[in-house]
């Protein structure tokens, strides 16, 4: 089973909105309404931003948000700013493997 | 506060063997599911093996079934992996991950520990 694809790099300038895209299959994001998405600055563990498509743990800013179609997941970052500069994945639960994940987005504040 | 520190990576040659302790403090370790999830050099993350509160349920990624043993001491608060015939592909930082829902990969995660297998 593949990775799920998202775009290498994404960039944006202060305060404008972004949106990274997910794709996977009819057998992970199109199948579960499990996706989740981690921002992982350099040489920093992965920090849980969204689950469950568009959900926010505690204390993660209302400016991220995230969405799904088909087998698209995507995640939103709104008001941009330069400590969102950092590689973003995303996960979703599969029935054969309990995750997989994607290829990664790095996000560039211009 | 929740804290996972991983600890024994470290430089092994192709055919070696390493086992990998990730030290939970900040919430009731037993409660709790955990994954251990490795990320190669510039890649992006990839599951590898997950084990239930109380060592019921264990799953491997099939790149490590057979080769790899998680397990974990609840009277320690301590998550463990035993990872033997090492090969060049499973050089990566190595981090444990605590699992809220098994539907999230993990709610909080460690900084790592880094595994390189090179002769």
């Amino acid at each position: 089973q593949s990775a799920l694809t998202q775009p290498a790099s994404v960039s944006g300038s202060p305060g404008q909105s972004i949106t990274i895209s997910c794709t996977g299959t009819s057998s992970d994001v199109g199948d579960y309404n499990s996706v989740s998405w981690y921002q992982q600055h350099p040489g920093k563990a992965p920090k849980l931003m969204i689950y469950d498509v568009s959900n926010r743990p505690s204390g993660i800013s209302n400016r991220f948000s995230g969405s799904k179609s088909g087998n698209t997941a995507s995640l939103t970052i709104s008001g941009l700013q330069a400590d969102d500069e950092a590689d973003y994945y995303c996960s979703s639960y599969t029935r054969s493997r309990p995750y997989v994940f994607g290829t990664g987005t790095k996000v560039t504040v211009l | 506060e929740v804290q996972l520190v991983e600890s024994g990576g470290g430089l092994v040659q192709p055919g070696g063997s390493l086992r990998l302790s990730c030290a939970a403090s900040g919430f009731t370790f037993s409660l709790y599911s955990m994954n251990w999830v490795r990320q190669a050099p510039g890649k992006g993350p990839e599951w590898v093996s997950y084990i239930s509160s109380s060592s019921t349920t264990i799953y491997y990624a099939d790149s490590v079934k057979g080769r790899f043993t998680i397990s974990r001491d609840n009277a320690k608060n301590s998550l463990y992996l035993q990872m033997n015939s090492l090969r060049a592909e499973d050089t990566a930082v190595y981090y444990c991950a605590r699992v809220h829902r098994i539907e999230v990969a993990g709610d909080y995660w460690g900084q790592g520990t880094l595994v390189t297998a090179s002769s």
